[in-house]
């Protein structure tokens, strides 16, 4: 049973340019949430999505970032036009339906330069 | 919005003493609790949980941590590490949402 995985592990982005980062919960969890990890930060809230729905993103800057989880294939945070100030981990957790815990993936190291 | 304080942002101990990581939260309201571990480079591992019932929780790795509701405290301790508990301890609290919402992390530096 494969835990979250995310891909890339370490993406590299020329400012301006556009990053995607890629998250598949694990097996039968229907919930997916990202979190941003900034330099000596804990991590921070994004964005709460179940299938084809967009539940809570509250913590999603205004412009430039969006996600989606569809019906079919893997959740993807997309950041366009990025920013040094992008350069983060970035986190994806999973849960079932009905839960107290996250499972958490590697995460993706977004490096803009 | 909750908020979540661990007061100690690096803590070193030698190989075999024990350690306690403090964390407290700002809500009194019905929350859940959490540590995770982060090691360099890789995602979080869930270390335990209180959701209820006994205020003392066991978890993976011989930590252990207790729930104190009057001073909204969740500590996490383990009275003798390992070389290889050096890491990233991170509380989180998550209220009746799904949200989570974590501290600013504990280094957790153990000297041989």
């Amino acid at each position: 049973n494969a835990g979250v995985m995310q891909n890339p592990r370490h993406l590299v982005r020329r400012r301006g340019q556009e990053a995607r980062l890629r998250c598949s919960p694990m097996k039968g969890h229907s919930h997916v949430y990202w979190y941003r990890q900034l330099p000596e930060e804990g991590l921070k809230f994004m964005v709460y999505l179940q299938k084809e729905n967009i539940i809570d993103e509250s913590g999603m800057p205004k412009e430039r970032f969006s996600a989606e989880f569809p019906k079919e294939g893997p959740s993807i945070l997309r950041i366009q036009q990025v920013v040094r100030g992008d350069s983060a981990a970035y986190f994806c957790a999973s849960s079932p339906l009905e839960t107290y815990g996250y499972t958490f993936g590697s995460g993706t190291r977004l490096t803009v330069v | 919005a909750q908020s979540v304080t661990q007061l100690d942002s690096q803590v070193p101990v030698f190989e075999e003493a024990p350690v306690e990581l403090r964390c407290n939260y700002s809500s009194s309201v019905s929350v859940y609790l959490f540590w995770y571990v982060q090691y360099p480079n890789q995602g979080l591992q869930l270390l335990l949980k209180y959701l209820s019932g006994s205020t003392l929780v066991k978890g993976i790795n011989g930590f252990e941590a207790e729930f104190n509701k009057s001073q909204t405290s969740f500590h996490l301790r383990k009275p003798s590490v390992h070389i290889s508990d050096t890491a990233e301890y991170f509380c989180a609290v998550r209220d009746t949402g799904n949200q989570f919402y974590f501290g600013t992390g504990t280094s957790l530096t153990v000297i041989p």
